[in-house]
This record gives C-alpha cells, structure tokens and sequence, in this order.
C-alpha cells in the first residue's frame, strides 16, 4: 500500500509565525505536490517537485516556498502566515509511469489566527 | 490550456436512489481520466480511472464512469447509494508527458435516508 504521511492533521498558527507542513513518503516516487483546497475552489496547486532539490511554481505559489533536500521528504513553508492561508494542505506523490495517477496524504488543516 | 468542469456542486440523492455526477473535460490531446472520493476529513482516495481501452470503467464500492471522447465528458455512476457515499468527489485530467493533474471543482454528493 502506497503511504504519504504529513506530519500534523490540525495545526493552529498567529499571523506572522513561519510555518512547516511536511510530506514524507514510503514508495520512491519521484513527483511530489502540495495543494490547498478550499470549500467551491477544488484544489488548486500551490507547487511540486519532480526531484530532489528540483521544484517548479503551481498556480497559487504566493506566500508560500517549498523544500525538497530528501527524495522520500517534500516541505511546504508559509514564510509569514496569513489569515487568508487558513486552509486543508493535501500532498500527493505520483511515479513517472505517464499516467500522471496521483497517492494523497491525509490532509493538514491549518488555522491562522 | 486543460480545464475540468464539474456541473453539479452539490447532489443531494436518497438513499438506494440511482446517481450520476457529471464532469466534462476540455482538451485537445488524449488524456487520462481519473474520479476521487474525499470524506470528510479525509485525503483523497482513487475510486477509478480510465488510461485507456474499454470506455466503461469499473472502481471501487460499485462506481463507475463512462469515457465519451465526442461529449469530452467522464460522468460517474452508481446504480443505488448509501449512506457511506456521502462524500466529496472530484474529477481530474491528466495528459501524457505532462507530469500533474488539472481538478474540478468537486461535487458534494448527500446521501439521506
């Protein structure tokens, strides 16, 4: 069974903290992806990595930056939170076998206060 | 550019009802078709996808959805509910060579009794 873990299920952070959410995997794939998803926008992509140290913009990357020093570790990091970043953080993982299927974790539900 | 369209927000359905949740797609190349489940709290979990082959495609807990290149629509089915199926489902599009995932909005499917 595929297993991506993120490390907290609820965080709650004050604005202006500097935040981690991060992503581990157990099936060696190489792309990994953070979302945020909010209630009528699905999910939207915030960034991925398609490699080690290798990392590309999603649509919304703005306030956010992302780290990937270990192939099997993705980190998502809110700089200086915001109360608009209040949101569900998904990470997936997918291979490189073309089909583009991609593995969720459970989920991150930040609160910015 | 790909986008997906999820026509139905929200489908409120009785419980043993038929349901059909609507997602078409737009794209001018072959692509991939995934449907995901999200309850409540939860990651996102595959329920089915269609890479290629047999139009109709068979998922997890009595799903399944229809590949209509001409319509560019991928509408998932169930033939009778239940309660458990309350969930989120979201449609996706993926192509060849292009390592992420394009989201529809999602559909909130309430199963009442």
């Amino acid at each position: 069974d595929v297993k991506v873990t993120q490390s907290s299920r609820y965080l709650v952070k004050r604005t202006g903290e500097k935040v981690f959410l991060e992503c581990v995997q157990d099936m060696d794939h190489e792309n990994m992806f953070w979302y945020r998803q909010d209630p009528g926008l699905g999910l939207r992509l915030i960034y991925f990595s398609y490699d080690v140290k290798m990392k590309e913009k999603g649509d919304i990357p703005e306030g956010y930056s992302v780290s990937r020093e270990k192939k099997e570790r993705f980190s998502l990091i809110l700089e200086s939170a915001s109360t608009n970043q209040t949101s569900m953080y998904l990470c997936a993982i997918a291979g490189t076998s073309g089909y583009n299927e991609q593995f969720f974790g459970p989920g991150t539900r930040l609160t910015v206060l | 550019a790909q986008s997906v369209t999820q026509l139905d927000s929200q489908v409120p359905v009785f419980e043993e009802a038929p349901v059909e949740l609507r997602c078409n797609y737009s794209s001018s190349v072959s692509v991939y078709l995934f449907w995901y489940v999200q309850y409540p709290n939860q990651g996102l979990q595959l329920l089915l996808k269609y890479l290629s082959g047999s139009t109709l495609v068979k998922g997890i807990n009595g799903f399944e959805a229809e590949f209509n290149k001409s319509q560019t629509s991928f509408h998932l089915r169930k033939p009778s509910v239940h309660i458990s199926d309350t969930a989120e489902y979201f449609c996706a599009v993926g192509q060849s060579g292009y390592n992420k995932l394009i989201f529809g909005a999602g559909t909130r499917l309430a199963v009442h009794p």
